[in-house]
């Protein structure tokens, strides 16, 4: 399968764990995208890579979020101090080019719940 | 106003009948429009982007209008199958080239 995959697809945690999450995107795109979606809610954008430079983070993504793309292939999403309020569907994107004006194709996601 | 706009549904409407949802966004920079189709625990897929023509892709109907800043879907002869919350979202190219979501419309296709 040659689409884009996360690891796990889902993850459980007491609060105030940390967690990462990991996206390996197909792979030759160039672009890399991370969104946080909850129940009725459409994806939201948290930040995404240009090869292995991060171009932009959303308000959204306080201070116990981190992500990173090393080599500008896979990603992976880190959480610190977990809160309740972090429960959601983490999905990554991948897309070719340069552009927000391409097809973004998307992972499962990774479905985390903070208890 | 929000950025991205869509009337959130649920629309439920007979297998068969032609349905349509609009979706109003906030920029007037926004350059690339897309719709995208969510499965009820799936993730999006991309079902056509919108140009500024209008485009259709057998069933769908695609149009944008600038002047009016809203991107239309219309979905003709409704399958089971088309049960689904579409998604709409809008590119605005610049500096940050931001990418935006709407939260959804939710349609249901009733047998």
């Amino acid at each position: 399968d040659t689409g884009v995959s996360q690891d796990p697809r889902h993850k459980i945690t007491k609060r105030g764990q940390n967690v990462t999450f990991r996206c390996d995107p197909i792979s030759e795109h160039n672009r890399l995208y991370w969104y946080r979606q909850t129940l009725g809610q459409g994806p939201e954008f948290l930040t995404y890579f240009q090869n292995e430079a991060q171009l932009e983070k959303s308000r959204l993504l306080s201070d116990r979020f981190s992500a990173e793309r090393p080599k500008g292939s896979f990603s992976t999403l880190e959480i610190q101090r977990t809160e309740q309020g972090d429960s959601a569907m983490y999905l990554c994107a991948s897309s070719l080019g340069t552009s927000g004006s391409r097809e973004q194709f998307f992972g499962p996601g990774t479905r985390l719940t903070v208890l | 106003r929000k950025e991205v706009e869509q009337d959130p549904g649920p629309f439920n409407v007979p297998e068969g009948a032609t349905v349509a949802f609009n979706c109003t966004y906030s920029n007037s920079a926004s350059q690339s429009f897309f719709w995208y189709r969510q499965d009820c625990r799936k993730e999006p897929k991309l079902l056509m982007s919108v140009y500024s023509s209008g485009n259709e892709d057998g069933r769908f109907t695609a149009q944008l209008n600038r002047a009016s800043q809203y991107i239309s879907l219309l979905i003709r002869d409704s399958k089971l199958s088309d049960s689904a919350t579409y998604l709409c979202v809008v590119n605005m190219r610049g500096r940050d080239d931001k990418i935006i979501f709407g939260k959804g419309t939710r349609l249901h296709i009733l047998p």
